[in-house]
């Protein structure tokens, strides 16, 4: 099965402030990994997939990196909206799997 | 407009089973895969199982290998996931999802 590792698990932001979320991967699982974020009480809504590509409709604020192993979420400038907590799910192969989650906080 | 809207929770004893149903509208239900993702209380997302559009690959998670069964109706644009063998670990919000789309889940709660 595929392990995925990401961090951190909370982290503390401004508004305004440039975040970085990543997620480790092993074995290596190409581009097939997507970000979501999530809301208290909502479902998820993903943000990007195949690592890089923006789902349309989210703010150019949100980018994604990475292949193989290694794969970042980088929010450029936050907003108070984006206060939540942000998950990485790998779809390789089955069984799928997500990222432990990482909180982000208002400082 | 999509929606996915996930029915057949509630409150189980442990050793039972329940069937839970996700009913899909508004997309071209037999061009997806579909998954089961469960989130326990105050916990992250899990996947649990994934099946593809013709329910020709089917995935578990370890977790629920051997005792949940993923399923779906292509003629009645629904996905199913048979829930035997309940554990109070397996209390958990349960998502229909595509992995762009997704249900507000059904609440599914193992407890004597």
């Amino acid at each position: 099965d595929i392990q995925m590792t990401q961090s951190p698990s909370s982290l503390s932001a401004s508004v305004g402030d440039r975040v970085t979320i990543t997620c480790r991967a092993s074995p290596g699982i190409r581009s097939d990994l997507s970000w979501y974020q999530q809301k208290p009480g909502k479902a998820p809504k993903r943000l990007i997939y195949a690592a890089s590509t923006l789902q349309s409709g989210v703010p150019s604020r949100f980018s994604g990196s990475g292949s193989g192993t290694e794969f970042t979420l980088t929010i450029s400038s936050l907003q108070p909206e984006d206060f939540a907590t942000y998950y990485c799910l790998q779809h390789n192969s089955y069984p799928y799997t997500f990222g432990q989650g990482t909180k982000l906080e208002i400082k | 407009e999509v929606q996915l809207v996930e029915s057949g929770g509630g409150l189980v004893q442990p050793g039972r089973s329940l069937r839970l149903s996700c009913a899909a509208s508004g997309l071209a239900f037999d061009n997806y895969a579909m998954h089961w993702v469960r989130q326990a209380p105050g916990k992250g997302l899990e996947w649990v199982s994934g099946i593809s559009w013709n329910s020709g690959n089917i995935g578990y998670a370890d977790s629920v290998k051997g005792r949940f069964t993923i399923s779906r109706d292509n003629a009645r644009n629904s996905l199913y996931l048979q829930l035997h063998s309940l554990r109070a670990e397996d209390t958990a919000l349960y998502y229909c999802a595509t992995q762009d789309y997704w249900g507000q889940g059904t609440l599914v709660t193992v407890s004597s």
